[in-house]
């Protein structure tokens, strides 16, 4: 089964600080994607990023950077000086093929509040 | 602004009705996706069409029901509602594949 477990229910930290949002995995498709979704006070969904099982490059983007580690089946998220408009409810979600379908699995969400 | 569609953003209605929820998908994006939000089941998949047809369905119950209409748009039918479908539903859409999905802002269904 295809499950992704965010451990963190809640995070809060002060404006400026570093944090990161941890992410761990279990699937037994060979090729699957990951992705983190970003759910603000407003209620939409946001995309942020999404990976694939072949790369493990870590990326960044701006003051967000993802670290990718197959070998730990996780894939972690780490927003940089943080800001007030950071919080938010993050998802991380996995896609693969279960039974013949391409389902998006989410974890159930880290609310991280930034605090000024 | 995803490009998705969804109507209504908010919808209040008694127990044992039926509404209809409507979503427009990306233009080009051939699969529709429906997800239920609760607070204690978080997000879960509902239902899923590719080009009109059911191609996955998840934790949908027998009161609920959807289609893909020959125009891409799809339509969440739920019936007999119970104190416990209130949630926030969203609908999004992909060009398919294993690619990201891109989801609408979402509406919310209150149940009285």
């Amino acid at each position: 089964a295809q499950k992704v477990t965010q451990a963190q229910t809640e995070i809060s930290v002060v404006e400026k600080e570093d944090v990161t949002l941890d992410c761990v995995y279990e699937t037994r498709d060979t090729t699957y994607y990951l992705f983190w979704y970003k759910q603000p006070p407003s209620g939409e969904l946001v995309f942020l990023i999404r990976r694939n099982s072949f790369d493990e490059q870590n990326e960044i983007s701006g003051r967000y950077s993802w670290n990718f580690q197959k070998s730990t089946s996780s894939f972690n998220f780490t927003i940089t000086a943080s800001q007030v408009v950071d919080s938010a409810v993050y998802f991380c979600a996995l896609r693969g093929v279960i039974q013949g379908a391409q389902k998006l699995v989410f974890g159930q969400g880290t609310r991280l509040t930034i605090n000024p | 602004d995803s490009g998705v569609t969804q109507t209504p953003k908010h919808l209040i209605t008694a127990t044992g009705q039926r509404v209809t929820l409507r979503c427009s998908p990306r233009s080009g994006d051939l699969s529709v996706y429906w997800y239920q939000q609760s607070l204690d089941q978080g997000l879960q998949f509902l239902i899923q069409y590719y080009n009109g047809e059911e191609r996955a369905k998840g934790n949908i119950l027998e009161r609920f029901s959807a289609q893909q209409f020959p125009d891409l748009h799809s339509e969440l039918n739920l019936s007999s509602l119970e104190l416990g479908d209130s949630a926030l539903y969203f609908c999004a859409s992909s060009v398919g594949g294993l690619r990201e999905l891109f989801f609408g802002e979402g509406s919310r269904l209150t149940v009285l």
